[in-house]
């Protein structure tokens, strides 16, 4: 049983370029959750996707956009990306929007230079 | 808005000494609270949980019982062994949906033999 991947392990960009994330949740799962993981820090909720759709949203400007596939898969992006922006992201998978078990991924560390 | 607070760390015991890690909250309405544990290059993983005051939620020898009165929930484990380091967050979430949780800064345990 696969759990929850995210794809690529590392990513290095450069100010102001677009980067773009991927997530499968685990099987059987069909709600995704990105968070944002600064050095040091607890995870931040970015925003939550059920049924295709973006249903919750946290503290992120609109450079933060998100999408959900038919296949419950998800991508996150960032546009014009800021130094600010390094950190490992997170995505975390359940079944429903309303199920107290998460299943968090190994994340993605994005570095912007 | 929600918080959580953790005792800052790092955490650094012997083997078999025992263990509590603080936590606090503040937020609207009645949380569900949670603790996760992050090995190294690994994602979250849930500990333990707990849904209304008075619960007691425990796993792997965890404990931590959600109490309203003080708004806190204390991770603890009588022994803890090598194996236990990792680093521990405190998290809650409202209206059961675990996807959009509120997390606190993480406590960095290290168990030396």
């Amino acid at each position: 049983d696969a759990g929850v991947t995210q794809s690529p392990t590392h990513l290095i960009k450069t100010r102001g370029q677009q980067v773009t994330l991927r997530c499968s949740p685990k099987s059987g799962h069909d709600t995704v959750s990105w968070y944002q993981q600064a050095l040091g820090q607890g995870p931040q909720f970015i925003f939550q996707y059920y049924e295709e759709e973006e249903r919750q949203r946290g503290n992120f400007p609109d450079r933060f956009s998100g999408h959900q596939f038919p296949n419950y898969s998800s991508e996150l992006n960032v546009n014009a990306l800021l130094l600010g922006d390094s950190a490992l992201y997170l995505c975390a998978s359940s079944l429903g929007d309303r199920e107290e078990k998460l299943f968090f991924g190994s994340g993605t560390q994005l570095s912007v230079l | 808005g929600n918080s959580v607070t953790q005792m800052e760390g790092p955490v650094t015991l012997s083997e078999e000494a025992f263990l509590t890690i603080n936590c606090t909250y503040t937020a609207t309405g009645y949380p569900s609270l949670f603790w996760y544990v992050q090995y190294p290059g690994e994602g979250l993983q849930l500990l333990l949980k707990a849904t209304k005051a008075d619960d007691k939620g425990s796993n792997k020898g965890f404990e931590a019982t959600y109490r309203k009165e003080t708004t806190s929930f204390h991770l603890e484990k009588g022994s803890v062994q090598v194996s236990d380091s990792a680093v521990y967050f405190c998290a809650l979430s409202v209206n059961t949906n675990a996807g959009k949780s509120t997390f606190g800064d993480g406590t960095t345990l290290t168990v030396k033999p």
